[in-house]
């Protein structure tokens, strides 16, 4: 069981948004601590997607997008594109744990 | 442009010493605005955070709380690379490795922005 929780799946037609969420608690997302996002293919490592609040590496499209509120935060893609499937992760600090902590991903499929 | 480059034996016996290096190009182990960090991805455990090591004046090592007493990270600064030990390994330990360079000014800002190929390593007999 992940500390911070994701749906296993999400879907969507080519051109639709949508959006992936990410639950943490008082001691991760709820202290306040950043929540970073992560892309990874098959067979392939984790890539940076998101840092920091909404800042998106160089080459990642702006298609994609992050808030936060409370416990919980979300990633959003508009204009869907077959290239986006793939898994995504969620990333924070866990205060009670001292260290870094990952959701347990989203498969995210393009009907 | 940085590269992480990872090595060490896919096949660990179950109770022996699970041994990875990794390899870094484009940026030093002693650098002091990054760290170093070894990270484990397991369909049953998802992608677990194992440790880091990082230089600021002298070299500190943090790990998992899950982890402390069998992990040790270490730096080799004559190669250019970190290496990760984690002993009495079971098969719970099976998983792909990776080592990833982490960076930000606090706990809650830090994240993993270049990543290693993976080395799936196996505990069996």
């Amino acid at each position: 069981q992940s500390v911070l929780t994701q749906p296993p799946s999400v879907s969507g037609a080519p051109g639709q948004r949508v959006t992936i969420s990410c639950t943490g608690s008082s001691s991760n997302i709820g202290a306040g601590y950043n929540v970073h996002w992560y892309q990874q293919f098959p067979g392939t490592a984790p890539k940076l997607l998101i840092y920091d609040n909404n800042n998106r590496p160089s080459g990642v499209p702006d298609r994609f997008s992050d808030s936060k509120s409370g416990t919980s935060a979300s990633l959003a893609i508009t204009g869907l594109q077959a290239e986006d499937e793939a898994d995504y992760y969620c990333q924070s600090f866990d205060s009670s744990l001292s260290g870094w902590v990952f959701g347990g991903g989203t498969k995210l499929t393009v009907l | 442009q940085i590269q992480l480059q990872q090595s060490g034996p896919g096949l660990v016996k179950p109770s022996l010493t699970l041994s990875l290096t990794c390899g870094i190009s484009g940026d030093s182990v002693s650098s002091k605005s990054a760290a170093w960090n070894w990270i484990r991805q397991s369909p049953s455990r998802g992608l677990e955070w194992l440790g880091r090591t990082f230089y600021r004046s002298k070299w500190h090592n943090e790990y998992a709380l899950s982890m402390n007493i069998r992990i040790t990270i270490n730096p080799d600064t004559s190669n250019n690379r970190l290496s990760l030990q984690l002993s009495s390994v079971t098969p719970e330990d099976t998983a792909v490795y990776y080592c990833a360079r982490g960076t930000g000014n606090s706990p809650g800002q830090y994240y993993f922005d270049y990543w290693g190929q993976g080395v799936l390593v196996t505990v069996s007999s």
